[in-house]
């Protein structure tokens, strides 16, 4: 493990269906970060968190629905997918000193139907 | 808007040969430059981080440069083996971190 914990690995859900991605890290980093990765695509970075408060919002549909409780766990709240949001998604912690590198989390494959 | 291309897109070499993996960006305000590697279905797994005042990292049979300057990475592995067998993603840092799309290596045994 990367020191960044996804879970669940894999989640199939339905259009209807609400479901929760969490993420933990016990690195000690203050930022948090939830990246979106389709097929063919860059990664796109969808939200960042810095000290418990969101700083960043990357023009992300209001289906999706992130949370951070504390440094250490983030979540992202779905809800009403589309088809086309099935993809793999990813979290990445870091300090907010930017001299800093990023870990990542193994990833939640998700797939709407 | 930072713009981050990798070339190529795949790269497929017996075993034993050197890689060259390039990246580009078009901002070269950077504080940084991270290698990342990626298995099928998998994260993404750091390589090297590269400081915007650094010219070059090194580690075991991987060496990123960077020419900040001119708005370029490159990843080298040398003596390729199949367990090298991934996409390697570059990642710039410019209070962001922007993805390239990756290379795509298979090195065949």
């Amino acid at each position: 493990e990367t020191g960044v914990t996804q879970t669940p690995r894999h989640l199939v859900m339905g259009m209807t269906n609400k479901k929760s991605l969490k993420c933990e890290q016990h690195l000690g980093h203050n930022a948090m970060y939830w990246y979106k990765q389709s097929a063919k695509k860059p990664l796109e970075l969808m939200f960042v968190y810095s000290l418990e408060e969101r700083v960043e919002n990357n023009s992300v549909p209001s289906r999706f629905s992130p949370e951070c409780p504390n440094s250490s766990h983030l979540f992202l709240h779905l809800h009403t997918l589309q088809p086309e949001d099935s993809a793999l998604y990813l979290c990445a912690s870091s300090q907010r000193d930017v001299t800093r590198g990023y870990t990542f989390g193994s990833g939640t494959r998700l797939t709407v139907v | 808007k930072q713009e981050v291309t990798q070339i190529p897109a795949a790269l497929s070499v017996p075993e034993g040969e050197n890689l060259v993996l390039n990246c580009s960006f078009t901002d070269s305000a950077i504080y940084n430059l991270q290698w990342f590697r990626q298995d099928p279905g998998k994260g993404l797994t750091s390589l090297l981080l590269i400081q915007s005042s650094q010219r070059e990292q090194t580690s075991g049979r991987l060496n990123a440069s960077l020419d900040k300057s001119s708005g370029r990475s490159t990843l080298y592995i040398a003596a390729s083996q199949p367990g090298d067998s991934a996409t390697y993603l570059c990642a710039v840092n410019d209070y962001k971190l922007s993805f390239g799309a990756g290379t795509t290596v298979t090195v065949r045994a």
